[in-house]
């Protein structure tokens, strides 16, 4: 199946800890990008990444770090887990120069206790 | 920095009924987008909206847009229970082309 696989689906971690969530997409797409939905649902972008720059949305903590192994795979480092990471975390990808619009995963569930 | 506004956040509404679901955004957005979520899942692309005065239609839904008023649309035609959502709307800004979403709206389709 071609689609943006996330995985753990759901994480639940203590405070301090340091987890990764890991994405990969098989569409061929340039671009990934992670977003975070709150609890009021609000999603919000962190990083957009390509082969040629990474974007960093300024309000994301510097204990978020995206880590690119390859063009198909985006994944999400996090390091010292607070309280407030508690959200459910999506990755997507388009492609830039040709419009096929996005393509979301799943979400990781992070339940920070 | 491009900032969407979505209202209403919350619409409950009779099967049967008619009604519209509002996107304003703050400055030039390279295409307009309409999503759909249901509980626990994933982000579902409705429509792509590319130039102004696009209208697009599935079902009982139809999107539009305005770009000069910086406004659009999504209007639900007769809904039905299966329509119940949360619906956001997002543009589109910047080298990377990240989606600026707006607050969703929570549709409830009473019967």
């Amino acid at each position: 199946d071609t689609a943006v696989s996330q995985t753990p689906k759901y994480l639940v971690t203590q405070m301090g800890n340091d987890k990764s969530i890991k994405c990969e997409q098989n569409l061929g797409h340039d671009t990934m990008y992670w977003y975070k939905q709150d609890s009021k649902k609000f999603l919000k972008i962190m990083f957009s990444y390509n082969n040629k720059e990474l974007i960093i949305n300024e309000t994301v903590p510097n204990r978020f770090s995206p880590k690119s192994p390859d063009k198909a795979h985006l994944n999400l480092h996090i390091n010292s887990l607070e309280l407030g990471d508690s959200a459910v975390y999506f990755c997507a990808s388009s492609h830039l120069d040709r419009f096929y619009g996005y393509t979301f995963g799943s979400g990781t569930r992070l339940t920070v206790v | 920095e491009l900032k969407v506004e979505q209202n209403p956040l919350f619409l409950s509404m009779q099967e049967g009924k008619n009604y519209t679901i509002y996107c304003n955004y703050s400055t030039t957005s390279d295409r307009l987008y309409w999503y759909r979520q249901d509980p626990g899942k994933s982000l579902e692309s409705l429509f792509v909206l590319l130039s102004n005065g696009a209208v697009k239609q599935e079902g009982r839904l139809m999107a539009s847009l305005d770009t000069k008023a910086r406004l659009s649309t999504l209007h639900i035609t007769a809904a039905v229970h299966d329509l119940s959502a949360t619906y956001f709307c997002a543009g589109e800004s910047g080298s990377a082309r990240q989606l600026t979403f707006g607050s969703g709206t929570q549709l409830t389709v009473l019967p």
